[in-house]
């Protein structure tokens, strides 16, 4: 169970052009789901947190004209990102919240999807 | 601010052996806490999570947490070179965001 995906798996765009990530979580329904960027060696960096219904909510730093986030339904958020430029090339991962029972408690816990590996040239 | 501290390794460890891997935190007030390993050029996925203080073991993982020191482990028993990896600590500090550490890469070496 828990089981995310991301579509694409990898692109590659020219500069200038928007690029839409898919995040699904398959087998449970997700209130929340969060967009993660992470550069080449470096340690995941959280962008925004996806809210169903509602406006995302973005970290301190990151663009919200440029990233844009739906989350339109329980099981399917949306990172596009609008005319990317050579330094928007990284590896884009979702997460979905899930609850997670072990031990007698209930646990809300962040599975990650296969991630999206963006190239713009 | 929220910090969750790793050492940044690489820890390299014998197959056969047991490989200790350690995180601190800065948030008192945290209540549950996640172990997850990163291969190289792939996402995240779950080993497990903790809440209560103690071990709490699944397969040749155990994670250990003290709450009073602040600090939780992982453990790997019987360690194989398939182990080898990124292993990220993350904290959930009663809110909706994880706060993840910077990692600890772990060698296994034949």
């Amino acid at each position: 169970g828990a089981v995310v995906s991301q579509h694409p798996s990898w692109v590659i765009c020219k500069s200038g052009t928007s690029v839409k990530i898919e995040c699904r979580s398959l087998d449970f329904q997700a209130t929340t789901m969060f967009w993660y960027r992470q550069f080449p060696k470096q340690s995941l960096m959280l962008m925004a947190t996806s809210n169903e219904g509602s406006k995302a909510t973005y970290e301190q730093g990151v663009e919200k004209d440029k990233f844009l986030i739906n989350h339109a339904s329980l099981t399917l958020s949306t990172l596009t990102v609008t005319s990317a430029h050579p330094e928007d090339s990284s590896f884009y991962i979702c997460s979905a919240r899930d609850w997670s029972s072990g031990g007698g408690a209930d646990t809300d816990t962040q599975y990650f999807g296969p991630g999206t590996r963006l190239t713009v040239l | 601010q929220k910090e969750v501290e790793q050492n940044s390794g690489p820890l390299s460890v014998p197959e056969g052996a047991i490989a200790s891997l350690n995180c601190t935190y800065s948030d008192r007030g945290s209540q549950s806490f996640f172990w997850y390993r990163q291969y190289s050029g792939k996402s995240p996925e779950l080993i497990m999570f903790i809440y209560s203080n103690g071990d709490k073991e699944d397969g040749r993982f155990t994670a250990q947490l003290n709450k009073a020191s602040q600090y939780v482990s992982l453990l790997i028993r019987d360690s194989q070179p398939s182990d080898s990896a990124t292993y990220l600590c993350a904290v959930n500090p009663n809110t909706d965001k994880l706060i993840f550490g910077t990692g600890t890469r772990l060698q296994v070496f034949p």
